[in-house]
């Protein structure tokens, strides 16, 4: 089983849907990550989570929310899908210390129609 | 300005050739450095990370120059299977927060 497990893998939405991602971890790491990945514009930050009870905005958190429901669980969620939308999501994890990297769930790509 | 920039490339090289890729960061605090290897349609997996002195492992070698503010990646005697999109990364000190910021890749493409 993979350390990072996201689903759905792919997803195809209306606008104006609510839609929810789901990422799971069996690693024990503390941090949590949420990503998004565009042409050109690389990783982007949504949103992360450095332990069940902290919850910070990345780089790009409009029109996103997140939980962490555990160590283990971090979600995230589009109240209503615009098309701009449309990329590849992914989860990540860390552990403490700076100088280890980031563990990624293999994506999910989102597409709002 | 973006806080980390790479060459977009493409890079197509012939096996056996050397390569070498430059990311540079905006953020003087920073002190963790990486690089990723991200495979068409596929999740980011680390590389190596950098350290200050250099650090070598097979074929790849990584250099940090703190005084320019980028990280280089060295790939020596290519493989067809180096073939895919390198990413560096670097922590983004600001406040109590910590995070990471990636380049937007360099594609390499290695050719028989």
């Amino acid at each position: 089983d993979a350390d990072v497990t996201q689903t759905p893998r792919n997803r195809i939405t209306k606008t104006g849907k609510r839609i929810m991602l789901e990422c799971s971890q069996t690693k024990g790491h503390d941090r949590m990550y949420w990503y998004r990945q565009d042409p050109g514009l690389g990783l982007r930050l949504i949103y992360y989570s450095f332990d069940v009870k902290d919850i910070n905005k990345g780089e790009i958190s409009d029109g996103y929310s997140v939980s962490r429901q555990a160590q283990a669980k971090f979600s995230l969620s589009l109240e209503s899908a615009i098309p701009n939308q449309t990329a590849l999501y992914f989860c990540a994890t860390s552990d403490l210390g700076r100088n280890y990297g980031y563990t990624f769930g293999s994506g999910t790509r989102l597409t709002v129609v | 300005r973006k806080e980390v920039e790479q060459d977009p490339g493409p890079f197509n090289v012939p096996e056996g050739a050397t390569v070498a890729f430059n990311c540079t960061y905006s953020n003087s605090a920073s002190q963790s450095f990486f690089w990723y290897r991200q495979d068409c349609r596929k999740e980011p997996k680390l590389l190596m990370s950098v350290y200050s002195s250099g650090n070598e492992d097979g074929r790849f070698t990584a250099q940090l120059n703190r005084a320019s503010q980028y990280i280089s990646l060295l790939i020596r005697d290519s493989k067809l299977s180096d073939s895919a999109t390198y990413l560096c990364a670097v922590n983004a000190p600001r406040g109590d927060n910590n995070d990471m910021r990636f380049g937007a890749g360099t594609r390499l493409t290695v050719k028989p």
